[in-house]
């Protein structure tokens, strides 16, 4: 039981480029979630899956495009990559509301 | 507009002293309220949960308190130990919705 899986863990891009930052959980959650944390912002929400075939946008989510593939996969495409995108990403996933969050290890993202 | 505050960035405890940790919010709509711990380098793990309808949880050395009418929570830890060194995001949702929206941290240092 791998719990919430991302790739790559590291990637650096120049301004301009384009990446998908994969993730994908084996718990058999409803709802999945992607988060970016930046020193002194804390956790801010990009964009989220309530349920396979849904997407919504969260507090930031100028910049990025999400894939809800299937029940497991959940995918935050950056088309064209600026140094603000420079962060941690994070993705997580619950079961239902009112249940806790499980994330997984992050994403470092360098945007030069 | 930052719906959920923890204004402390930073904390020092002894060991074996208790370590209270804070957090505001603004949106009287929030009603289910989450405590997550996160290691450098790590994805962040739930701590401990409250519901609008309880204000006090218990878990082991953990305790979150809620007071609605304050719109003010906060997470006490007893007794500190070195390996709570972390940075602690309170979280809070909104009933009808799938979003989690977190504070910018506080990062927790218990001295030996």
């Amino acid at each position: 039981n791998a719990g919430v899986t991302q790739t790559p863990k590291f990637q650096v891009l120049k301004t301009g480029q384009s990446m998908t930052l994969q993730c994908a959980q084996d718990m058999n959650h409803n709802s999945m979630y992607w988060y970016r944390q930046d020193p002194g912002m804390g956790l801010r929400l990009i964009y989220y899956s309530a349920s396979e075939g849904t997407t919504d946008k969260g507090e930031v989510p100028n910049g990025y495009n999400v894939s809800r593939l299937n029940k497991r996969e959940f995918s935050l495409r950056l088309e064209s990559a600026a140094p603000s995108q420079t962060s941690v990403y994070f993705c997580a996933s619950i079961r239902a509301p009112y249940n806790e969050q499980f994330f997984g290890p992050g994403t470092r993202l360098t945007v030069l | 507009d930052q719906q959920v505050k923890q204004n402390s960035p930073s904390l020092s405890v002894q060991e074996g002293r208790i370590s209270i940790l804070n957090c505001d919010y603004t949106n009287s709509m929030f009603d289910y309220f989450l405590w997550y711990k996160k290691y450098p380098a790590e994805g962040p793990t739930f701590l401990i949960s409250i519901s609008s309808i309880k204000d006090k949880n218990e878990d082991g050395r953990f305790t979150v308190f809620l007071n609605k009418s304050a719109k003010h929570l906060s997470l006490h830890i007893v007794p500190s130990q070195p390996g709570d060194s972390a940075v602690y995001f309170c979280a809070a949702s909104a009933p009808g919705t799938y979003k989690y929206i977190f504070g910018t941290g506080t990062r927790l240092k218990v001295l030996a």
